[in-house]
């Protein structure tokens, strides 16, 4: 069965310094991979998708991801954190020969001034 | 472009009253819809995938009779908490797969959520 770990509930950081955000994959093919942030009272925003098109994958607002398959991560990754950057983040994988998503528990960054 | 909206945002109701939920996709068609619950700072559950003109299908564990959903159009899906139960309460999120060519199955735009509520 998919899923996916995330392997920190709360990161903090400073503004201006990088964002480093941890996901695990267990899936027995090749998945899709997803990274989505969510605002407050907004709905969730897709961020970076992952198809097999390509390892590194840019998101909106300069984020990004590479899918590992000898690590079975999707981490991802911003060079300089930005107050407004801070909401949940979930990582997620599809269903295999399905359009379910399967959402991992979610990672609360902060970004501190 | 790709909206998705909820109605209401948050609504409050009294035990054993039946409760509405509209999910809208603004800008799009969309094949399918999928009906979400998120409890305080966990994940999202999915409850149920809906196709227009087609009965819902359910999650292991949701009642069915209990979470109605109705999906109308290719733009508007709705999910019914009948007989609301405190245990009811949580945050509901809608999510709508667009009808659009080279557009992938598993792409899906989010609503807002919509908070219940149950005295």
């Amino acid at each position: 069965a998919q899923s996916v770990t995330q392997l920190d509930s709360h990161v903090s950081v400073s503004e201006g310094t990088p964002v480093l955000l941890r996901c695990n994959y267990s899936s027995s093919y090749s998945p899709s991979l997803f990274w989505y942030v969510q605002h407050p009272n907004k709905g969730l925003q897709l961020l970076l998708k992952y198809t097999s098109a390509a390892t590194l994958v840019k998101g909106i607002n300069g984020f990004e991801a590479e899918f590992k398959k000898s690590e079975t991560s999707f981490h991802l990754t911003k060079p300089s954190a930005h107050m407004s950057d801070a909401a949940e983040y979930f990582c997620v994988v599809t269903l295999y020969n399905t359009d379910k998503l399967i959402f991992g528990t979610g990672t609360r960054l902060q970004v501190f001034p | 472009g790709a909206v998705v909206s909820q109605h209401p945002s948050w609504v409050i109701c009294k035990s054993g009253t039946s409760v509405k939920i509209e999910c809208r996709s603004l800008d799009f068609q969309a094949t399918t819809m999928f009906w979400y619950r998120q409890f305080p700072k966990q994940s999202l559950m999915l409850m149920a995938t809906s196709n227009e003109g087609s009965k819902a299908t359910y999650e292991q564990g949701v009642e069915k009779d209990k979470f109605l959903i109705n999906h109308a159009s290719l733009t508007l899906s709705t999910l019914t908490v009948t007989s609301a139960h405190p245990e009811d309460s949580s945050f509901y999120i809608c999510s709508a797969s667009p009808l659009l060519a080279g557009v992938g199955t598993d792409t899906q735009y989010f609503g807002p959520g919509t908070r219940l509520t149950v005295l």
